[in-house]
């Protein structure tokens, strides 16, 4: 079965870094767009960062866009989250998210953009 | 960008009711690429329905979505108990993806 199990997270200062680490299981995960998504405390859902299957592409949301950098490491099954200058309001639970795929009819390799599996999330806390 | 409304921000009902729970977009989301999902406490997301309609695997079909542009609902039949969550949409035709900041479905 899918599994998606998310580490690195903990307590850091403001201006600080931390990198997240997702450890894939149960699928070919190099067949995956894979994203990162956090929720702040008592807050919605917010899209952090993308990656494509070979980590051509990504693609960050403007809040964290020059602070965060996605990437991964196919050989490991893993997705990681480097994070840069670290504010208070990037406290959050950050889970990484699988994308699902189809090809089109001209056999192109298709990314979709919800989330068909979620890790269980690790806290980080940024606070002085 | 484009924002999500969900509505009513709280709901609350009995086991066998029928819960309707809506989702507005401010612009016509494109291809109807909206999903919904399910988030219990202490859990993360659990996906209910792609493309507006389509229910993911393994979710039984007391969960029904609906909708076209930018006004979507989801529908849950009959209320288990287990059902009782928050449930938030997600538009995926415009980047970036945005979602809703939730309805809270809980006992009566």
């Amino acid at each position: 079965q899918v599994q998606l199990v998310e580490s690195g997270g903990g307590l850091v200062k403001p201006g600080g870094s931390l990198r997240l680490s997702c450890a894939a299981s149960g699928y070919t995960f190099s067949d995956y767009y894979m994203s990162w998504v956090r929720q702040a405390p008592g807050k919605g859902l917010e899209w952090v960062s993308y990656i494509s299957t070979s980590a051509t592409i990504m693609y960050s949301a403007d809040s964290v866009r020059g602070r965060f950098t996605i990437s991964r490491d196919n050989a490991k099954n893993s997705l990681y989250l480097q994070m840069n200058s670290l504010r208070a309001e990037d406290t959050a639970v950050y889970y990484c998210a699988r994308h699902p795929y189809y090809y089109d009819s001209s056999n192109y390799y298709k990314p979709l953009y919800y989330f068909d599996y979620w890790g269980q999330g690790t806290l980080v806390t940024v606070s002085s | 960008e484009i924002v999500l409304t969900q509505s009513p921000g709280t709901l609350s009902l009995s086991p066998g009711d029928r819960a309707a729970l809506s989702c507005r977009a401010s612009q016509s989301v494109s291809s109807n690429y909206l999903a919904w999902y399910q988030r219990k406490t202490g859990q993360p997301p659990r996906l209910l329905v792609y493309g507006a309609s389509i229910r993911a695997t393994g979710i039984p079909d007391r969960f029904s979505g609906s909708g076209s542009g930018t006004d979507f609902t989801l529908t849950i039949s009959r209320l288990e108990p287990e059902d009782f969550a928050v449930y938030y949409c997600q538009q995926y035709g415009t980047s970036p993806v945005t979602f809703g900041q939730g309805t809270r479905l809980e006992i009566k």
